[in-house]
């Protein structure tokens, strides 16, 4: 039982590079969304999706693009990487119903924007 | 808008003493979920507790127990006899109940670190 699946786990990019983040999940969940952490700042909603075809900002989601064609797969979009990027990307699901169930995260992508 | 404070940045504590961490909450909503995620040095963020707003009676699992007050918007999270291994980061974070379908908007604290010395 894989869960949630974060492909790369680490990634160096030059500024101005544009790059996708993987996720993707074997649960069913309709539920899907990125977090990224910050040190001091916790962790920040950028983009999530109530099921295929349906996305929404999250607080923090200038700079990121996202789209949901499938119920497993959630990529995350670096259109022009920006050193402000460099971070921890956390990918994460919930099943479809009761709402508010835990939130089930992959292992996070390290990222690092020079 | 929903706020979690954290007020701890850090806790050192000596193997088997008593640790609690702080969480405080803002939130307008009447319904609301209350999450506690542990991140130990691996990175991987582990699910510890979820409880609702309406549930304010207080949980013990093992060594971990958890006090949630309405009154005071607080949901604090105490470890007995602490461990080397609970050395980590502990997160709390607030879920708002509109989403349909299921899922969790999550907003999360900024984190204590906690460090468990023997």
């Amino acid at each position: 039982n894989a869960g949630v699946t974060q492909t790369p786990k680490f990634q160096v990019l030059k500024t101005g590079q544009s790059m996708t983040l993987q996720c993707a999940q074997d649960m069913n969940h309709e539920y899907m969304s990125w977090y990224r952490q910050d040190p001091g700042m916790g962790l920040r909603l950028i983009h999530y999706s109530v099921g295929a075809g349906i996305t929404d900002q999250g607080e923090v989601p200038n700079g990121y693009n996202v789209s949901r064609s499938t119920t497993e797969d959630f990529p995350l979009r670096l259109l022009s990487a920006a050193p402000s990027q460099t971070s921890v990307y956390f990918c994460a699901s919930s099943p479809p119903r009761p709402a508010n169930t835990e939130a089930f995260f992959g292992q996070g992508t390290r990222l690092t924007v020079v | 808008a929903q706020k979690v404070t954290q007020a701890q940045t850090e806790i050192s504590v000596v193997e088997k003493e008593d640790v609690t961490l702080d969480c405080v909450y803002e939130t307008r909503d009447t319904t609301y979920y209350l999450f506690w995620y542990k991140q130990p040095p691996s990175g991987e963020l582990v699910f510890l507790i979820r409880r609702n707003s309406f549930d304010e009676q207080n949980e013990i699992s093992g060594r971990y127990s958890w006090n949630f007050q309405k009154s005071t918007s607080s949901f604090n999270f105490t470890i007995t006899a602490s461990q080397v291994v609970d050395s980590a980061v502990y997160f709390c974070a607030l879920s708002e109940a509109k989403i349909t379908g299921g899922g969790n908007k999550l907003t999360f604290g900024t984190g204590t670190q906690l460090k468990v010395e023997l």
